[in-house]
């Protein structure tokens, strides 16, 4: 069936540095890639979202690319600030009928 | 604050008991969902309902009962559960009117529940 893996399931950097995501996708047709933060204590909050016909897409320091031949996705999140220590999950949606598929999820700390 | 508000924040029942879950969004939303987050697992996505009507049903067992009276009310009656069963429950509510997954979601906080 289809599926979204997301890796690595753990990432620590330190504060600064620039952090990445990746997540890859099954089904060809998904065409709504969005990116959601949790925090401790609570639900998933959408922060970035790219729809497949763009390639790359930046909101200050958070951007996503997409590269639809290989069917892969990433999060690039620079200048990384103790805020965003947090729990971040990629989805894609299935074309036929909009179901949304989540990743497993990243918890990414962000060290002193 | 996004919004949608779910009580109760935490949850301990029995596998004999009934009680329910809640979920209210205040954004005008025609969609809402239930999803089931389990430690180390995706995101499960189990009900969702537009303009009040149940447009999908994941395969969930019948001891999990949604009902949605209105467009800002969601509900998920439980019923003789299993400790497997224990997980953090999420209400989410999006814009569309078909239900499709291609607008933002708004989640809430969750429900913890834990079933002994």
């Amino acid at each position: 069936g289809e599926n979204v893996e997301q890796h690595p399931s753990t990432l620590s950097v330190q504060e600064g540095d620039s952090a990445v995501i990746k997540c890859t996708y099954s089904d060809s047709a998904s065409n709504y890639f969005p990116w959601y933060k949790q925090e401790l204590g609570k639900g998933p909050q959408l922060i970035i979202d790219i729809r497949s016909n763009v390639g790359e897409k930046k909101d200050q320091r958070i951007a996503v690319t997409l590269n639809k031949t290989a069917k892969h996705f990433s999060l690039h999140i620079t200048e990384t600030q103790p805020e965003d220590s947090a729990v971040y999950f990629c989805a894609a949606t299935l074309k036929r009928d909009d179901k949304i598929i989540f990743g497993k999820g990243t918890r990414l700390h962000i060290l002193p | 604050e996004t919004g949608v508000t779910q009580t109760p924040r935490h949850l301990v029942m029995g596998m004999t008991n009934k009680k329910s879950l809640k979920c209210e969004q205040h954004l005008g939303h025609n969609a809402m969902y239930w999803y089931k987050q389990s430690a180390k697992k995706p995101l499960e996505l189990m009900f969702v309902y537009s303009l009040e009507e149940r447009v999908e049903n994941n395969s969930v067992p019948s001891r999990f009962s949604p009902e949605c009276p209105n467009s800002s009310h969601l509900f998920l009656h439980l019923h003789t559960l299993q400790p497997e069963d224990s997980a953090l429950y999420l209400c989410a509510s999006s814009p569309r009117t078909s239900g499709g997954a291609r607008d933002e979601q708004f989640f809430g906080p969750g429900t913890r529940l834990t079933v002994l």
